[in-house]
């Protein structure tokens, strides 16, 4: 159970494209999102968290017009980088919370990461 | 402040061997989760292990157990019987007050010798 899936695994991009990351929840329904980035040999980076039928809520320091999220269900949510540039070249993950599951309603299960790549 | 504090960061260990990987925590906070995750080359996040701070006994999944000292905020992993699958890093990880964040460590990275 709680098994995330991320769409695409890997893109590689030319610089002002915009590129569309998915992640979904494939067995459990998730009210809440989260995307992370996580540079090389470092921790991750909460970028945002993502909540059904509801805006998203921004980390300080996050571009918002940068980085468009959106829930629009319950197993669903999208990371839009939106004229990206090299220094957007990342891992993007995502993560969601299964408030059924039997490790605590706090508990995220991560998607397995996008390696986006901007020439 | 919330805090997640690894001061190992690698490791090399004898396959078969008991790995304790080392986690303290900083949070005024009397209802949080604690959580490790493994992340391999290939770049997922595996959860590994979850202790609530009201939990009266250490949480064992299979190989892995989580030593919970809560009065020194200590939530040290300990791996047995160590595999050579089993290298990775390894993220600490608390949601404060069970809220909806979860802060990580830097993580350790862990090398199983054959």
């Amino acid at each position: 159970g709680a098994v995330v899936s991320q769409h695409p695994s890997r893109v590689i991009c030319k610089s002002g494209t915009s590129v569309k990351i998915e992640c979904r929840s494939l067995d459990f329904q998730a009210t809440t999102m989260f995307w992370y980035r996580q540079f090389p040999k470092q921790s991750l980076m909460l970028m945002a968290t993502s909540n059904e039928g509801s805006k998203a809520t921004y980390e300080q320091g996050v571009e918002k017009d940068k980085f468009l999220i959106n829930h629009a269900s319950l197993t669903l949510s999208t990371l839009t980088v939106t004229s990206a540039h090299p220094e957007d070249s990342s891992f993007y993950i995502c993560s969601a919370r299964d408030w059924t599951g039997r490790f605590g309603p706090d508990t995220q299960y991560f998607g397995p990461g996008t390696r986006l790549t901007v020439l | 402040a919330q805090k997640i504090t690894q001061t190992q960061p690698g490791m090399f260990v004898q396959e078969k061997e008991a790995v304790t990987l080392d986690c303290t925590y900083d949070t005024s906070d009397p209802s949080y989760g604690l959580f490790w995750y493994k992340q391999p080359s290939s770049g997922e996040m595996i959860f590994l292990i979850y202790q609530g701070s009201y939990d009266q006994q250490n949480a064992t999944e299979g190989r892995y157990s989580l030593n919970f000292q809560k009065a020194r905020k200590s939530a040290n992993l300990v791996i047995s019987a160590s595999q050579l699958g089993d290298s990775a890093m390894y993220f600490c990880a608390m949601s404060p007050n069970r809220d909806d964040k979860i802060i990580f460590g830097k993580g350790t990275r862990l090398h199983i010798l054959p």
